[in-house]
């Protein structure tokens, strides 16, 4: 069964540190992955994706991720933190669908609490 | 601004009540999604309809109450819930492509935060 852990329930940094969320999953095929986010009191907001391709994406806010199949990982990261950063982070899986594609059954992790600190 | 809109934003009900959740979304997409989320926890999946039919629900118990009317709208009536039911509700919606293929990406609201009393 797929699932998906994330190291460190919170982390603090520094206004322009980098960031390094950690995200490693378990599949016996590489998965669709996701980071969400969520700011108080609001719903999630897909940050970025990895389907195929690339294993470096991008997403918004100056956020990547590198998907390593050897590492089954998908870490997440930001050169410089901005108090605007500060939220819960959640990873996320689908294992691939048999007719191609992703499930409609994502797998969130446990979720990372983000602190920049001034 | 969300293209997901949930209302209300706030609900308070006692034991008794009967209670609905709404949830819209004009982009055009065929899956809708009701989750559940407790405080510092990750979203937890309740129900998912594909093209207006339930596909998916997740041992939820009966005094929740999914329905689609249309492809924009879901809703969940809510009847009999107990204290331990107090969460934040989101809908989600997701793209369906060619052969029911999904792309695993979900739009959420901003939720519906429940209190049972």
């Amino acid at each position: 069964a797929q699932s998906v852990t994330q190291l460190g329930s919170h982390v603090s940094v520094s206004e322009g540190a980098l960031v390094l969320l950690r995200c490693n999953y378990s599949s016996s095929v590489p998965p669709y992955l996701f980071w969400y986010v969520q700011y108080p009191n609001q719903g999630l907001q897909l940050l970025l994706k990895y389907t195929t391709g690339a294993t470096l994406v991008k997403g918004i806010n100056g956020f990547e991720a590198e998907f390593k199949k050897s590492e089954t990982s998908f870490h997440l990261t930001k050169p410089s933190a901005h108090m605007s950063d500060a939220a819960e982070y959640f990873c996320a899986v689908s294992p691939p669908n048999f007719r191609g594609g992703a499930t409609n059954k994502l797998i969130f992790g446990t979720g990372t609490l983000l602190a920049v600190q001034p | 601004d969300t293209e997901v809109t949930q209302t209300p934003k706030h609900l308070v009900m006692g034991m008794t009540n009967k209670k609905s959740l709404k949830c819209e979304q004009h982009m055009g997409h065929r899956a809708m999604y009701w989750y559940k989320q407790k405080a510092k926890k990750p979203p937890e999946l309740m129900f998912v309809y594909s093209y207006e039919k339930l596909s998916i629900n997740e041992s939820v118990p009966s005094r929740f109450s999914p329905e689609c009317p249309n492809s924009s709208l879901l809703n969940l009536h809510l009847h009999a819930l107990q204290p331990e039911d107090s969460a934040l509700y989101l809908c989600a919606s997701s793209q369906v492509g060619l052969a029911g293929r999904h792309t695993g990406e979900l739009f959420f609201g901003e939720g519906s935060r429940l209190t049972v009393l």
